[in-house]
């Protein structure tokens, strides 16, 4: 089956400082991969999105994601943090049987120290 | 556009009472999923629909009710609630399988 690890549960980073977010995939083909991000008391909105083609994908608010497929990782960075980007942030990838409803880690929670 | 709606935003059950959670798209989604959300446990998918009239079970489909009866609507029903159920709720919508999901905004729910 299809399942997403994100292993950090918490990350503390200072402003400025850049950050890496990891995510590491199980899928039996070549996958959709997504992060989302949740800031608090709100729902998830997608940051970035990889489908095909070139490996080092940009998204909104200055985020970006490599995808590599020899580590089945999908990890996420920015080069400089800013203390808006404190939330919640969600690798997914679609399940498998057919609907490929996307499938989440369990997150990881960006703390930003000014 | 208003894009998902979910409402209520909060809501405060007592053991064994019913209700719906009210999910409404407008964007013309064929796929509509609904999620729980508990810390350090992610989302996890409770059912999900591909188009009017077909719904499926998710990940944790236990306590809870869909129905779709058309495309714009995903209500989803607590038939007893029970303290486990107390939870945030996030309705999902996304144009094709596999593709990028608007979510709502949440309806958090208590179960005393």
């Amino acid at each position: 089956a299809q399942s997403v690890t994100q292993p950090d549960i918490h990350i503390t980073v200072s402003e400025g400082a850049s950050l890496e977010l990891r995510c590491n995939y199980s899928y039996g083909a070549t996958p959709y991969l997504f992060w989302y991000v949740q800031s608090p008391g709100q729902g998830l909105q997608l940051l970035l999105k990889y489908f095909s083609g070139d490996t080092l994908v940009q998204g909104i608010k200055g985020f970006e994601a490599e995808f590599k497929r020899s580590q089945s990782s999908f990890n996420l960075r920015k080069p400089s943090v800013h203390w808006s980007d404190a939330a919640e942030y969600f690798c997914a990838v679609p399940s498998s049987g057919g609907s490929y409803i996307p499938t989440f880690g369990r997150g990881t929670s960006l703390i930003v120290h000014p | 556009n208003a894009g998902v709606t979910q409402t209520p935003k909060f809501q405060v059950l007592k053991t064994g009472q019913s209700m719906t959670l009210q999910c409404a798209q407008d964007m013309n989604h064929e796929y509509m999923s609904w999620y729980r959300q508990d810390p350090g446990m992610g989302l996890r998918l409770i059912h999900y629909s591909v188009g009017a009239g077909i719904t499926d079970q998710g990940e944790v489909p236990n306590g809870y009710n869909v129905s779709r009866s058309t495309t714009e609507d995903f209500p989803l029903r607590l038939l007893s609630a029970a303290p486990s159920q107390t939870s945030v709720y996030f309705c999902a919508s996304s144009y094709s399988s596999g593709n990028i999901q608007y979510f709502g905004a949440g309806t958090r729910l208590s179960v005393l």
